[in-house]
Parts: structure tokens; C-alpha cells; sequence
């Protein structure tokens, strides 16, 4: 089994929508989980970082972590074209400037 | 404030060859990363630095090398280039608590 699972894509919806995006874990020893936004031929940006279970919310975006079932989520509310973009989960030890494990990303296209 | 830059952004070599991926960082971060992707993968981690003098080995260090002699500076480099390394290349560097991050634009390699 993989450290880190992500939801294989691509995925397609219609501007609006609700996206939930998803990865799975097996390493318990992770504590620190962190989403990233990438755009075309561009680097990574950070985009929800959390040290915790529960739920985190900046805008549009929340990520939910549930460290019994070693599951992070990634909700996209109202879903523009400019969010059209990979998203890849990763997690860490002891922090976001840990040896990070990545997902393999998702890509997600948003219609107009 | 440029925030993180890479040198060059595309480069082909020849198999055997050996090149220098520059990066530079202005925020004064101690921590910093090489990381390379391939297509439909996540990041992988090639070397990280948690300040100058210091170094570490990632997931993948194999052809690789690095040093960090100023806070400011984390040349990766290859010697004998082989097609394996073909990738994007992205380095990254991180504040101490980890919520800052910034990644690079990217160098794209190609070994023929």
C-alpha cells in the first residue's frame, strides 16, 4: 500500500458545482497535511494547511482531516473556470518544512 | 521581493553531460527544497537544506548533489546526466513554522 493515495482523475465539472477532492493515508506518524494548487507549467502554491482533525476554512475552500480513518478532503464551494488546475495533497511528521509525501495530483477542470 | 527564482527554465543535455539548476530565495527562509515531477506524479523529494552548511538527503538523491553556503542560495546539481532525469524540477523554501511556502517556477530538462 501507498503512503499517500490520491483520487485518480481527471475530473470535469460544471462552474457552480461543489468538488470534493480526496486522499488517503497509512502513516499514522503523519500529523501535518497540506493541499496545493497547481497551475499549468507553474510551481505548486500552498493552499490549506492543517496540523489537525476537523475542518479548516479560507473562502471557498475547506479541508477536512480525519486522523482515525487517515482521510483528508478538499472542498471547492461554487466552483469558477480559474480554479481549473492539479491539486495534490501532502503530508508530513512534524511539519509543513518536513520531509514532505506527496500525492500524484488530480486534475480538475471547471466548465463555464 | 521575487520570492523564489530558478534558473533555467528549459535545458536539453546529452546523456553524460552535467549541468547546475540554480535557485535562489529572498525571504530568508532557512529551509529549502529540490524536488522533481513527473508526469502524473506527485513531488518528489531530492534534497532538502534546513539552513547553510546543512544538507540532507530526500527520497530520490541518486545523480544528484547539492550545497548551501548562504541562506539565499541551493544549486542542485547533476553530473552524468542520464534520461532517467528527465523532469521538472522545482525548489521550494519554507519559513520555520511551515505556513509560508514558495515554489519556484520550474526547470524543465530534457536528456537526450
Amino acid at each position: 500500500q501507498k503512503e499517500v493515495e490520491q483520487d485518480p482523475g481527471p475530473l470535469s465539472v460544471p462552474e457552480g458545482a461543489i468538488v470534493s477532492l480526496n486522499c488517503t493515508y497509512s502513516n499514522s506518524a503523519f500529523q501535518y497535511f497540506m493541499w496545493y494548487r497547481q497551475y499549468s507549467r507553474k510551481g505548486p502554491e500552498l493552499l490549506m494547511y492543517t496540523y489537525s482533525s476537523g475542518n479548516k476554512e479560507d473562502g471557498r475552500f475547506t479541508a477536512q482531516v480525519d486522523k482515525s480513518s487517515k482521510y483528508i478532503s478538499l472542498f471547492i464551494r461554487d466552483s469558477q473556470p480559474s480554479d481549473s488546475a492539479t491539486y495534490l495533497c501532502a503530508m508530513g511528521n512534524t511539519g509543513a518544512n518536513s520531509k514532505l509525501t506527496f500525492g500524484k495530483g488530480i486534475t480538475l477542470s471547471v466548465r463555464p | 521581493n521575487a520570492g523564489v527564482t530558478q534558473t533555467p527554465k528549459f535545458r536539453i543535455l546529452k546523456i553524460g553531460q552535467s549541468m547546475t539548476l540554480q535557485c535562489t530565495q529572498d525571504m530568508n527562509h532557512n529551509y529549502m527544497y529540490w524536488y522533481r515531477q513527473d508526469p502524473g506524479m506527485g513531488l518528489k523529494l531530492i534534497y532538502y537544506s534546513v539552513g547553510a552548511g546543512i544538507t540532507d538527503k530526500g527520497e530520490v538523491p541518486n545523480g544528484y548533489n547539492v550545497s548551501r553556503s548562504t541562506t539565499e542560495d541551493f544549486p542542485l546539481r547533476l553530473e552524468l546526466a542520464a534520461p532517467s532525469q528527465t523532469s521538472v524540477y522545482f525548489c521550494a523554501s519554507i519559513n520555520a513554522g511551515g505556513e509560508t511556502q514558495y515554489f519556484g517556477p520550474g526547470t524543465r530538462l530534457l536528456v537526450l
